[in-house]
């Protein structure tokens, strides 16, 4: 079965320091791998995906994500954390047709 | 560029009641999605559309649940009728490729929090 995992219900990272969300994936054929972000009584916030190429994807507001096939991963990034990147944070894989299979989510908190 | 819209953003409603949520997605987008996110979840595929017609309605529960997308443009979701199991909040989302592509980019509304008592 198709499935995205996030091992962490929550992180907690202090303002100034990096940050890091996991999810591993598990899929048959090539993996096309998005990450979203959820603030509270909003719909969820396209941040970047992996299609093919160069395994270190940028995304918006200073995010990257790693892909790792090896070891079926696709953590998300950030050099710097921010209070304002305290959300939830969602992994998804894309299946054929476009259908997301979405992870449980991992709640970022950063404290200043 | 206007984002997808949806209304009511909030909905409280008695089990055993009808309930209907509308989305009009981004201009131009030919694929829409209607996801089903419980608290403490992630979101769940209902049902996609390309232009007007279904391309996956596997996950919805049709005993209850339909859904239509006139003229290939704004889609409505009904439940009829409600069960406490379907407080969730209900996201739309629309991507702009004709072929419903898995590499396409999926954009969300604010969605819809129903709460049903």
């Amino acid at each position: 079965a198709q499935s995205v995992a996030q091992p962490e219900d929550q992180v907690n990272v202090a303002e100034g320091n990096p940050l890091t969300v996991k999810c591993t994936y598990s899929v048959s054929g090539n993996p096309y791998l998005f990450w979203y972000v959820q603030y509270p009584n909003r719909g969820l916030q396209f941040l970047l995906k992996y299609i093919t190429g160069d395994n270190l994807v940028k995304g918006s507001y200073g995010f990257e994500a790693e892909f790792n096939k090896s070891q079926t991963s696709f953590h998300l990034k950030k050099p710097s954390a921010l209070v304002s990147d305290s959300a939830l944070y969602f992994c998804a894989v894309s299946l054929r047709g476009g259908k997301l299979i979405f992870g449980q989510g991992t709640e970022l908190s950063v404290k200043p | 560029e206007a984002g997808v819209a949806q209304s009511p953003r909030y909905k409280i409603i008695e089990k055993r009641q009808s309930v209907a949520f509308w989305c009009n997605p981004i201009s131009g987008h030919a694929t829409l999605y209607w996801y089903q996110q419980i608290l403490g979840q992630g979101p769940k595929l209902l049902i996609q559309f390309q232009n007007n017609g279904v391309v996956d309605d596997s996950q919805l529960p049709k005993d209850r649940f339909s859904a239509e997308r006139l003229k290939g443009v704004d889609s409505t979701l009904k439940i009829q009728p409600a069960k406490l199991e379907d407080s969730a909040v209900y996201l739309c989302a629309s991507s702009q490729g004709t072929l419903a592509a898995s590499t396409d980019t999926q954009y969300f509304g604010p969605g819809t929090r129903l709460t049903v008592l």
